[in-house]
């Protein structure tokens, strides 16, 4: 998806070791997203950033951490991954909150945790 | 529990033949967003319908909202196979950011 780029596209991870995935968007959007995808449960919201400098939890922030970076980058850390954590993470971002403001999605990552 | 739920979970159509899908939800809203996902890929939005209409057309897609219900329906008219998708409701109720239902899997036979 054009404006959204999350690297990297795959990962498989040991239990107990860290990764980041990274977020970069260029369309100059102040609001930035981390959700999981799993089957049979739909989008959860993991972190989001409303603006640059500010974070804050959403419904399964448990497990990971984030970084804004600055207004294009948003990050997101597993700093001690479990096979709770295999799923697939998107990245979205909106121009100003979700209100009124739909989101572009990044195409994923898909993350294994064996 | 999730804010918004699709019906059905699963449908199958052929070409030609036009798509229904339904959401339901729970609390109140400023919007109801509807959003496609190809297999493999990240989520697209399709429309935004806010609060206060009641239906909304954007080419082969019609929305309606009826929120005494709480419920939306996203009908595709005319359906073709490259309509094959995942597709989810996701609510705006003015908190944190949207939050999706678990879509509707829908497979048009050419």
């Amino acid at each position: 998806n054009a404006g959204v780029t999350q690297t990297p596209k795959f990962q498989v991870l040991k239990t107990g070791q860290s990764m980041t995935l990274q977020c970069a968007q260029d369309m100059n959007h102040n609001s930035m997203y981390w959700y999981r995808q799993d089957p049979g449960m739909g989008l959860r919201l993991i972190y989001y950033s409303a603006s640059e400098g500010t974070t804050d939890k959403g419904e399964v922030p448990n497990g990971y951490n984030v970084s804004r970076l600055n207004k294009r980058e948003f990050s997101l850390r597993l700093e001690s991954a479990a096979p709770s954590q295999t799923s697939v993470y998107f990245c979205a971002i909106s121009e100003s909150g979700s209100y009124n403001s739909p989101l572009h999605f990044g195409n994923g990552t898909r993350l294994t945790v064996t | 529990s999730q804010q918004g739920e699709e019906d059905p979970q699963a449908l199958s159509i052929q070409e030609g033949e036009n798509a229904t899908m339904n959401c339901s939800y729970k609390t109140s809203i400023n919007n109801l967003q509807w959003y496609r996902q190809n297999s493999g890929r990240g989520l697209v939005h399709l429309i935004l319908i806010r609060s206060n209409e009641r239906e909304k057309h954007s080419g082969r897609l019609r929305v309606t909202l009826d929120t005494s219900k709480k419920s939306s329906s996203l009908l595709i008219t005319a359906s073709r196979a490259a309509d094959t998708a995942s597709y989810f409701c996701a609510t705006d109720t003015g908190r944190r950011a949207l939050t999706f239902g678990s879509g509707t899997r829908l497979q048009v036979q050419p």
